[in-house]
């Protein structure tokens, strides 16, 4: 089955630095790679996806960049605010009904 | 757009009894809905696939007779934790996806936080 390895586990930036969390996977039939962003005592929030014809989506802040090659994907949060602290999970999924591997999560901080 | 609630938020309950949940997907049609549970300060494990008008699919290691799923519309599924134990305590979140939408993209619920006593 599809295993998601996610780094770093904890990352603190100061605030209006850039973040950076990094994903691997393994089967390379995945196609789906969304990240979803956590808040304490709350579900899993889409924030950005990518498909694999893509290789880089941007949504304001957010970016997301995929390297089919090499199995990797990777978040990019620029002018990171205080708002942004919550742990980040990214996930792999196959197919357009398929149940998505997580990542371990990070727990992103950003400090004033 | 693409909202999921879940009822209740929490629940509190005696060791033995049933706890039933529902997932609802409010402004989109979903055949296909994912029940996961969630330890403290750990990654989402997914329990079973829920899918409209037929039997779940559960995952590996995870009991059907205890963790019984009922996707009966295409709106709304349940996840009923029968004879529940303090080991069963745990935050529980649905998501769906959206029908109407190519290529997966799952939206999830809230979560539902059970504790057993």
């Amino acid at each position: 089955g599809e295993n998601v390895e996610q780094h770093p586990s904890t990352l603190s930036v100061q605030e209006g630095d850039s973040a950076v969390i990094k994903c691997t996977y393994s089967d390379s039939a995945s196609n789906y790679f969304p990240w979803y962003k956590q808040e304490l005592g709350k579900g899993p929030q889409l924030i950005i996806d990518i498909r694999s014809n893509v290789g880089e989506k941007k949504d304001q802040r957010i970016a997301v960049t995929l390297n089919k090659t090499a199995k990797h994907f990777s978040l990019h949060i620029t002018e990171t605010q205080p708002e942004d602290s919550a742990v980040y999970f990214c996930a792999a999924g196959t197919g357009t009904a398929s149940k998505l591997t997580f990542g371990t999560g990070t727990r992103l901080q950003v400090t004033l | 757009g693409a909202v999921v609630s879940q009822h209740p938020s929490w629940v509190i309950c005696k060791s033995g009894t049933s706890v039933k949940i529902e997932c609802r997907s409010l402004d989109f049609q979903a055949t296909t809905m994912f029940w996961y549970r969630q330890f403290p300060k750990q990654s989402l494990m997914l329990m079973a696939t829920s899918n409209e008008g037929s039997k779940a699919t559960y995952e590996q290691g995870v009991e059907k007779d205890k963790f019984l799923i009922n996707h009966a519309s295409l709106t709304l599924s349940t996840l009923t934790v029968t004879s529940a134990h303090p080991e069963d305590s745990s935050f529980y979140i649905c998501s769906a996806r959206d029908s109407g939408r190519a290529g997966g993209t799952q939206y999830f619920g809230p979560g539902t936080r059970l504790t057993v006593l």
